[in-house]
């Protein structure tokens, strides 16, 4: 059935680290992947996309890698500060169709 | 631009009573999404709608569950006879008609926050 999925569901990293937060998809159809920022009491806040056609993307400190022959989707990012705490969720969209499948998430921490 | 506006930011009812939620898309979307999220979950996908018509409720529970979004006004998701299954953050978002299918340019509300006692 559809469903996204994450590896992790907590990551500890050191201030300046880089981070990587991974996320499994099942729906070879999907068209567009979307990774979102949740802060604590907010909404999810829009990090990054990337397209089936695509293999990587970069954006500012951030980059996703899509693996569409074993459908994993990944998140990187650089020099990671403690703003970056949050909840980070991956979300896979159909062709044309509004809605997203939201996998359950990953926390990440960062001590600094 | 203030953003897609959810109100109340946090709703108590007590079991059997109706539960009104309203979100305001950003100025120039036309395209409203409801989810739903329990407490350590992801979000669920509720209904996605545009003014005056529903596209896609897949999502919506058959029962006590209905939403609108009127030509004018906010989109109101409305939950009859709740229960206190129905406790989660429920968040709307908005985009515009070139971004839909994309995930880019949706913008999420801070979302309401019901509680069921």
């Amino acid at each position: 059935g559809e469903s996204v999925g994450l590896h992790l569901p907590t990551l500890s990293v050191q201030e300046g680290d880089n981070s990587i937060i991974n996320c499994a998809y099942s729906n070879s159809a999907s068209d567009y992947f979307i990774w979102y920022k949740q802060e604590s009491g907010k909404g999810p806040q829009f990090i990054i996309d990337i397209r089936s056609n695509m293999d990587k993307r970069q954006g500012q400190r951030v980059t996703v890698l899509l693996n569409k022959t074993v459908k994993h989707l990944s998140l990187q990012i650089a020099a990671t500060q403690p703003g970056d705490s949050a909840v980070y969720f991956c979300a896979e969209n159909m062709p044309n169709a509004g809605k997203s499948t939201f996998g359950d998430g990953t926390t990440l921490t960062v001590k600094p | 631009n203030a953003g897609v506006m959810q109100n109340p930011r946090h709703l108590v009812r007590r079991r059997g009573q109706e539960a009104r939620l309203r979100c305001s898309p950003m100025k120039g979307h036309s395209h409203v999404y409801w989810y739903r999220q329990l407490p350590e979950e992801g979000l669920k996908f509720m209904v996605y709608l545009q003014k005056e018509n529903i596209i896609d409720e897949s999502g919506m529970p058959k029962e006590r569950f209905s939403a609108e979004f009127p030509k004018e006004g906010p989109s109101i998701l409305r939950i009859q006879q709740v229960v206190r299954g129905d406790s989660a953050a429920y968040f709307c978002a908005s985009s515009p008609v070139e971004t839909v299918g994309t995930g880019y340019g949706y913008t999420f509300g801070s979302g309401t926050r019901l509680t069921v006692v």
